[in-house]
């Protein structure tokens, strides 16, 4: 059973079309949940961290919300620059070391 | 620039030989980790150390290995290698618990 989900897979917008991803979890505890932006062949781009239901996060058209089961990423009229994989993961708390357990991503395209 | 920097960026080597990964953490960061980035599998944790010491071990075949050196560089080394094993290939680093964790741009491995 997946730790991490993500949808939708993929997903299609124009420039200026607000929209949010989703990101799902089950853990027995929550240390973190984590946003990354990865670009085709780079590596992941560290966007954002939150550790308690109810906290926010922002950082330009982005914003990062979470509950106890989910976090969604909103984008707000998004630019042809924000197309790429948005990939969520989570630090569990009864766990060796701190490793991200990665979901599988959402790959954004937005076009002009 | 994360400043994670990782060795090879690309590498084509036969079936059944053996390579190595290198990876530079970035200044001051106690904590590396290894993933592993296939397009059906999205990114798997490996192995995770921290100064110098093996923390928590994910999906990491017999086959690899790695290490973490005194000064606080690492390498995965992959022996016998077969055509699965292809894909893309990260190091991290963290400063420790619970801090943000930064991703290198990634060591591309094809098995011909």
């Amino acid at each position: 059973e997946d730790q991490v989900t993500q949808s939708p897979e993929a997903l299609r917008l124009q420039e200026g079309e607000s929209s949010s991803l989703n990101c799902s979890y089950t853990v027995s505890g929550l240390r973190g949940l984590f946003w990354y932006r990865q670009d085709p062949g780079k590596g992941p781009e560290f966007l954002f961290t939150l550790y308690s239901a109810g906290e926010e996060k922002e950082k330009e058209r982005l914003k990062a919300t979470l509950t106890k089961k989910e976090s969604f990423l909103h984008i707000t009229a998004p630019k042809p620059e924000d197309s790429a994989t948005y990939l969520c993961a989570v630090q569990e708390v009864e766990q060796a070391g701190t490793a991200l357990i990665f979901g599988k991503g959402t790959t954004l395209s937005v076009s002009s | 620039d994360s400043g994670v920097t990782q060795t090879p960026k690309h590498l084509i080597t036969a079936t059944g030989q053996r390579v190595t990964l290198r990876c530079s953490p970035r200044s001051g960061d106690l904590s590396v980790y290894w993933y592993q980035q296939s397009l059906d599998q999205g990114l798997q944790f490996l192995i995770q150390y921290y100064n110098g010491e093996e923390r928590a071990k994910g999906n990491i075949l017999e086959r690899f290995s790695a290490q973490q050196f005194p000064d606080l560089h690492s390498e995965l080394n992959l022996s016998s290698l077969e055509l699965g094993d292809s894909a893309l290939y990260f190091c991290a680093s963290s400063a420790g618990s619970g801090n943000t964790i930064y991703f290198g741009e990634g060591s591309w491995l094809t098995v011909v």
